[in-house]
């Protein structure tokens, strides 16, 4: 049972432009949610966070938005570069575990 | 300062055989964690580590284990290994907090497992 879902594989988008990425998730107890971005021959790096009790949060070109109510969340990324490329995996966690549970990625390109 | 460092980077091993990867935690750190990442999904959690012992354990089998040394290093071994085995395998490391129950994890650049 996959319990974080990232049901677009991939997206492209033009340069300046915004990307959204979507993730949604089913576990009602999930209480901190997570964004990391992988390059190729990488390990993940740690993009941005929310927790359950913010809706919102932001930092420089990304922003991450949690509708609770729908278990949704959303990475904004403005403006996009091609740098930004990469493969985008959201990952949830539950107060008192120490797991994260991550989606299956959504792979990202900005085309110049 | 030095990241998570992971060894080897890839490693080709035959049915049956046994295998240890190791991983080095981000300095300061006290956690490790594992994952397995196979070709089109996402990191799948395998155990988590501190203080030398198992925390928390993932839908993993017994051919699955771990050990965290004095240092915080750990290693991850598998017996018996399955043709499903191979995969990406990642280490990730964070700091224990009385304060958070989110500890941010830093991850490695991983070990690429085949098994042939």
């Amino acid at each position: 049972d996959q319990q974080v879902k990232q049901n677009s594989p991939s997206l492209s988008v033009q340069e300046g432009r915004i990307s959204i990425l979507n993730c949604d998730y089913t576990n009602s107890m999930f209480d901190y949610f997570l964004w990391y971005k992988k390059y190729p021959a990488e390990g993940p790096t740690f993009l941005i966070s929310i927790s359950s009790i913010k809706d919102k949060n932001e930092d420089g070109r990304f922003t991450v938005f949690l509708n609770k109510s729908a278990k949704h969340l959303s990475l904004h990324i403005v403006p996009s570069q091609p740098g930004d490329s990469a493969v985008y995996f959201c990952a949830a966690c539950s107060s008192g575990t120490y797991k994260y549970i991550f989606g299956t990625g959504t792979r990202l390109k900005v085309l110049a | 300062d030095a990241g998570v460092t992971q060894s080897p980077t890839h490693l080709i091993k035959t049915r049956g055989q046994q295998v240890t990867l190791r991983c080095s935690p981000k300095s300061g750190h006290d956690t490790v964690s594992w994952y397995q990442q196979a070709l089109g999904q996402g990191p799948q959690f395998i155990f988590q580590y501190y203080e030398e012992e198992e925390r928390q354990r993932g839908n993993f089998p017994d051919r699955f284990s771990g050990h965290q040394f004095p240092n915080y290093s750990s290693e991850l071994n598998v017996n018996a290994l399955l043709l499903g085995d191979s995969a990406l395998y990642l280490c990730a490391s964070s700091l224990f907090s009385f304060v958070s129950s989110y500890n941010e994890q830093f991850f490695g650049p991983g070990t690429r497992l085949t098994v042939l």
